[in-house]
């Protein structure tokens, strides 16, 4: 298996412009995760998704962010209009979750840096 | 959401010495997990050990071991025989039991000094 796939790897945009991240989880996993790093905060959750249905999406930070899985092998977290503030590596992550010790496998990120 | 709390940023480690990073988080659930994750440079995160708040024994895994004291709501790591390969930044993580969300501290960045 290829293991979770993110695109793009980096992406440089400028302020006001849509930004939209991709993610592939690894199949056969029914929980996605999307997340975004930084220095001051760490891994932060922005949603989680089971079965394709959202399920916790009280990280994201504001009405700017959407995320969206249409099925279960692709989602998409958007960030209409982006900022400067936005700059991060946002991670996408999937698990099986047969039981809660299964770990999360994670995507290489996407280094986003809005100009 | 639970909180998890690593409080150094830093840490630094002589090679093959032992290094301990600490990591405490907030819950009101009794039953949960317990993870610790290493992000070399390549930014690749990777699993490094595990525990279920049920269990009594503490997690070992080769160098990694770790120090698991539920009342006091702590987890911490601890590597020993430090080596150059172990420098990463180290997350501590909190998954839920239900509900499957994971929740990351602000992670360590260790440092293995030749």
């Amino acid at each position: 298996d290829a293991g979770v796939i993110q695109s793009p790897r980096h992406e440089v945009t400028e302020m006001g412009q849509e930004v939209t991240l991709r993610c592939k989880p690894i199949s056969g996993h029914n929980s996605l995760f999307w997340y975004r790093q930084t220095m001051m905060r760490g891994l932060e959750l922005l949603i989680y998704f089971n079965n394709n249905v959202p399920i916790d999406d009280s990280g994201m930070p504001e009405d700017r962010f959407s995320a969206k899985m249409p099925n279960a092998s692709f989602s998409t977290l958007k960030i209409q209009p982006s900022e400067p503030r936005d700059s991060a590596v946002y991670f996408c992550a999937s698990s099986l979750v047969v039981s809660a010790s299964e770990k999360l496998f994670f995507g290489s990120g996407t280094q986003l840096s809005v100009l | 959401a639970q909180t998890v709390t690593q409080s150094q940023p830093e840490m630094s480690v002589q090679e093959a010495e032992t290094v301990t990073l600490s990591c405490t988080y907030d819950t009101s659930e009794s039953d949960y997990y317990l993870f610790w994750y290493k992000q070399p440079p390549s930014r690749q995160m990777i699993l490094v050990i595990r525990q279920e708040a049920y269990k009594q024994q503490n997690a070992t895994e080769n160098r990694f071991s770790v120090n698991f004291q539920k009342a006091a709501k702590s987890f911490s790591l601890k590597i020993s025989d430090s080596q150059l390969g172990d420098a990463a930044m180290y997350f501590c993580a909190y998954r839920r039991k239900t509900g499957n969300q994971f929740y990351f501290g602000t992670g360590t960045s260790l440092t293995v000094i030749p």
